[in-house]
């Protein structure tokens, strides 16, 4: 049973470029969860998806990023003509669903983009 | 929505001895608090958890601890070997979104 996959590991743009980072939930899981990680601080929550619906994008930019969870295929998070300060780690985890038992949050490895 | 203080966020000790980390949250609706611990360049792992119904939970060298009146949790690693090195995060659920705190550098000196 494969664990949360993500895609690339590292990604390398230049300012302007799209970034588009990729995350594949665990298998039966149907929540999918961004967090972003600057260097030296803490996780913070970006997005949740359930597959075809965005939940809660209250932490994510309002301008140039965007997410989706599509019915078939990974859950992707657009960043438009990137910045510096985008330089970070994100991390995408998965669960279950709602309800009790169902909040353990599987990380996957998570796609470091550096802006250059 | 919930915030989630944790304290310190730099701790050094020196092997053998005891680490404490605490942390508040303002939801009372959160009932889920997991604790992370993060190696450089790594994912976040799952170390232990604690539901709002539980007081206190151990699982060999680590024990969390919950004040659900006070909010605030606390974790506790006792005889801290130097691969306890690494930055730990406390998180509150309350259900549907996880929010982490801050984070804490823990250092343990051979």
């Amino acid at each position: 049973n494969a664990g949360v996959m993500q895609n690339p590991r590292h990604l390398v743009r230049r300012r302007g470029q799209e970034a588009r980072l990729r995350c594949s939930p665990m298998k039966g899981h149907s929540h999918v969860y961004w967090y972003r990680q600057l260097p030296e601080e803490g996780l913070k929550f970006m997005v949740y998806l359930q597959k075809e619906n965005i939940i809660d994008e209250s932490g994510m930019p309002k301008e140039r990023f965007s997410a989706e969870f599509p019915k078939e295929g990974p859950s992707i998070l657009r960043i438009q003509q990137v910045v510096r300060g985008d330089s970070a780690a994100y991390f995408c985890t998965s669960s279950p669903g709602q309800g009790q038992g169902n909040e353990k949050l599987f990380f996957g490895s998570g796609t470091q983009l550096s802006v250059l | 929505g919930e915030n989630v203080e944790q304290h310190p966020s730099t701790l050094s000790v020196q092997e053998g001895d005891s680490a404490v980390i605490k942390c508040t949250y303002s939801d009372s609706a959160s009932n889920y608090f997991p604790w992370y611990k993060q190696e450089l360049g790594k994912r976040p792992q799952l170390i232990i958890d604690i539901r709002s119904n539980v007081g206190e939970k151990k699982d060999q060298r680590i024990a969390v601890t919950l004040n659900k009146t006070a909010k605030h949790f606390s974790l506790h690693i006792t005889e801290t070997q130097p691969e306890d090195s690494a930055v730990y995060f406390c998180a509150a659920s309350p259900g549907f979104k996880t929010i982490f705190g801050a984070g804490t550098r823990l250092f343990v000196k051979a």
